[in-house]
């Protein structure tokens, strides 16, 4: 069965600082890994994907992930935080295989202090 | 394009009564789903469907049920409502189920029961 961790419930940043939230997941074969991010009392918006290519991969508001197969890691990064960022970030696995499901992690909850 | 949409925004049921929360895209896509997020858990799936007349079970499904007559929407019931269906309800829709698109999500249901 598949699984994603998010080792982080909270992580606090500085205004201007890097910032990265981290993921790992388990999967057979291939994954699909995927960032969300929720404001609150919102659903969730997409910030990018991993399918096949690049480790690197760039999504919005200046966001990137880097796939690592050998760790089986994913994780969100950003150059710069900004306060408008604090939200809960969820990662998210699937197969590339059969299997229809998304697999959630249990998100963290991002705050940037100004 | 309206996106995703659901209804209502919140609602406070008592122990055993039964309702149903709407979800309508207007992306014409193929895929839509259900899930409920609950603290610390991430978000679960509780049903999924692959286009009109397709639906199948996910990780919770227990006291749900769905149907899909159009391609357009995609409610979800809850037949005898138990106070651990509190919860906030998502619906998302994609594409297709296949290869790696992402998820678009509603806004959610604030679900209360009593």
């Amino acid at each position: 069965a598949q699984s994603v961790a998010q080792p982080e419930d909270q992580v606090n940043v500085a205004e201007g600082n890097p910032l990265t939230v981290k993921c790992t997941y388990s999967v057979s074969g291939n994954p699909y890994l995927f960032w969300y991010v929720q404001y609150p009392n919102r659903g969730l918006q997409f910030l990018l994907k991993y399918i096949t290519g690049d480790n690197l991969v760039k999504g919005s508001y200046g966001f990137e992930a880097e796939f690592n197969k050998s760790q089986t890691s994913f994780h969100l990064k950003k150059p710069s935080a900004l306060v408008s960022d604090s939200a809960l970030y969820f990662c998210a696995v699937r197969p590339s295989g059969s299997a229809r499901q998304l697999t959630f992690g249990s998100g963290t909850q991002l705050t940037v202090l100004p | 394009n309206a996106g995703v949409t659901q209804t209502p925004k919140f609602q406070v049921l008592k122990t055993g009564q039964s309702m149903t929360l709407q979800c309508a895209q207007d992306m014409n896509h193929e895929y839509m789903s259900w899930y409920r997020q609950d603290p610390g858990m991430g978000l679960r799936l509780i049903h999924y469907s692959v286009g009109a007349g397709i639906t199948d079970q996910g990780e919770v499904p227990n006291g749900y049920n769905v149907s899909r007559s159009t391609t357009e929407d995609f409610p979800l019931r809850l037949l005898s409502a138990a106070p651990s269906q509190t919860s906030v309800y998502f619906c998302a829709s994609s594409y297709s189920d296949r290869v790696g698109y992402e998820q678009y999500f509603g806004p959610g249901t604030r679900l209360t029961v009593t």
